[in-house]
């Protein structure tokens, strides 16, 4: 079975500050990592992805995260948050292909709040 | 390109009855998700299309079903509602295929369904 932890429900950062979304994620199989955000009364948006290579995974909008397989974690970073970044932050995997596990996966959500 | 689109974006049914959502992928894009987004539950993956067969599935009671037409489109139906079918319905589509063109899913804005 697979799994994904976000251990922040609800994270509020100044703007201009730095701030770091957890996500932690449990698989029996290897995985590929995503991490999506939602805006109100929208869908979701993909910000990056890390399917194999280099273990830090520049996005859109600023967004970075760092793959660690042995610590099963996958914690999206911005150095320097703005107001717009307010939102609904979803991490989520996906196991190998043509596999049971071949499907998405997401965690709970993180509710990033930037104060002006 | 013209976007994912999902129709209606709004929907009111009663318990007992049934309905019937649709999505329409982006140009070229062969594969069609499913999502159901609840506060309770979260997100979570009703099946996936691939070229008109279903590629996998979620943890859902049968009364949730769906099928792909050959351009690509999709419908998903929920027979015999009931108030805990109350949700936003998201599809995402992809190009599909092999590895690398089959992650990147860009999500429609939801149907958002209330069962009274």
């Amino acid at each position: 079975a697979q799994s994904v932890t976000q251990l922040d429900s609800q994270v509020p950062v100044f703007e201009e500050a730095p701030v770091e979304l957890r996500c932690n994620y449990s698989s029996s199989v290897s995985v590929y990592l995503f991490w999506y955000v939602q805006y109100p009364n929208q869908g979701l948006q993909l910000l990056l992805k890390y399917l194999s290579g280099s273990t830090l995974v520049k996005g859109i909008n600023g967004f970075e995260a760092e793959f660690n397989k042995s610590q099963t974690s996958f914690h999206l970073r911005k150095p320097s948050v703005h107001i717009s970044d307010t939102a609904e932050y979803f991490c989520a995997v996906r196991g190998a292909y043509k596999t049971s596990y071949d499907k998405v996966i997401f965690g709970p959500g993180t509710s990033l709040s930037v104060i002006p | 390109k013209a976007g994912v689109t999902q129709t209606p974006r709004y929907l009111i049914k009663t318990r007992g009855q049934q309905v019937t959502l649709s999505c329409s992928p982006i140009s070229g894009h062969r594969s069609v998700s499913w999502y159901q987004q609840t506060p309770g539950q979260g997100l979570q993956f009703l099946f996936e299309y691939f070229s008109e067969t279903q590629r996998n599935k979620g943890n859902f009671p049968g009364r949730f079903s769906g099928r792909q037409f050959s351009n690509s489109r999709s419908e998903m139906n929920v027979s015999t509602l009931e108030l805990g079918d109350s949700a936003l319905y998201l599809c995402a589509s992809s190009p599909g295929g092999d590895r690398g063109r089959r992650e990147t899913q860009y999500f429609g804005p939801g149907t958002r369904l209330l069962v009274l």
